[in-house]
């Protein structure tokens, strides 16, 4: 089953804006990841923030995470048409390697 | 660095027949995992095999079974299949069987099987 969920499912935004993405989840975690996924191909690995850590960046992506609410974000900052795709949030708890992710958000750039 | 390969990455298969799937994992990475993904039921872990042991599983029936060589190479069985096995099944690999130094997985492109 599924460890939590996405908000929003689904977001439409022109180039050059912002898109955040939220994610929710269930119980303790090791850590969160993000991943993209274009077109029912295969997720490539976006970014990892561990339990203890509240936010991180890497280029335009900038993570956050409140494990106290038990919800992370996604923020891509200047979008580009080529990040249309569906981006999902994934935890590892202390089982090891075995990721549970959520429903995804499925972004649309419009150039 | 060749990336994860997964073959073939098609499948057509009538119900009742069984498929087996592969995967290569990238060259040093011990630990393999198995996820479905379909529209209904989203990403679903299915197993993970670290060092031809099986680690950890899913909530999977038995029809569900996979096995890794000694390479780190992974294959995954479905027999009997069902109408409701047609899915993307993604295989993923990582360096580190350890939890502190997890560092993401990488996924391959996947097998999209049709149960007809």
């Amino acid at each position: 089953s599924q460890q939590g969920e996405e908000d929003p499912q689904a977001l439409s935004i022109q180039e050059g804006e912002n898109a955040t993405m939220n994610c929710s989840y269930k119980t303790s975690i090791n850590n969160l990841q993000w991943y993209r996924q274009n077109s029912g191909r295969g997720l490539v690995h976006l970014i990892l923030i561990r339990s203890n850590e509240r936010e991180k960046h890497s280029g335009r992506l900038r993570v956050t995470l409140d494990t106290s609410k038990k919800s992370s974000s996604l923020l891509i900052t200047a979008s580009r048409a080529a990040d249309t795709a569906s981006y999902f949030c994934a935890t590892e708890n202390n089982a090891g390697n075995m990721l549970t992710f959520g429903g995804g958000t499925r972004l649309m750039v419009k150039p | 660095k060749a990336g994860v390969t997964q073959t073939p990455r098609y499948l057509i298969k009538t119900r009742g027949q069984q498929v087996t799937l592969s995967c290569s994992p990238i060259s040093g990475h011990r630990s393999v995992s198995w996820y479905q993904q379909t529209p209904g039921q989203g990403l679903q872990f299915l197993f993970e095999y670290f060092s031809e042991t099986q680690r950890n599983k899913g909530n999977f029936p038995g029809r569900f079974s996979g096995r890794q060589f000694s390479n780190s190479r992974s294959e995954m069985n479905v027999s009997t299949l069902e109408l409701g096995d047609s899915a993307l099944y993604l295989c993923a690999s990582s360096f580190s069987g350890q939890t502190t130094g997890f560092v993401g997985q990488y996924f391959g492109p996947g097998t999209r099987l049709t149960v007809t």
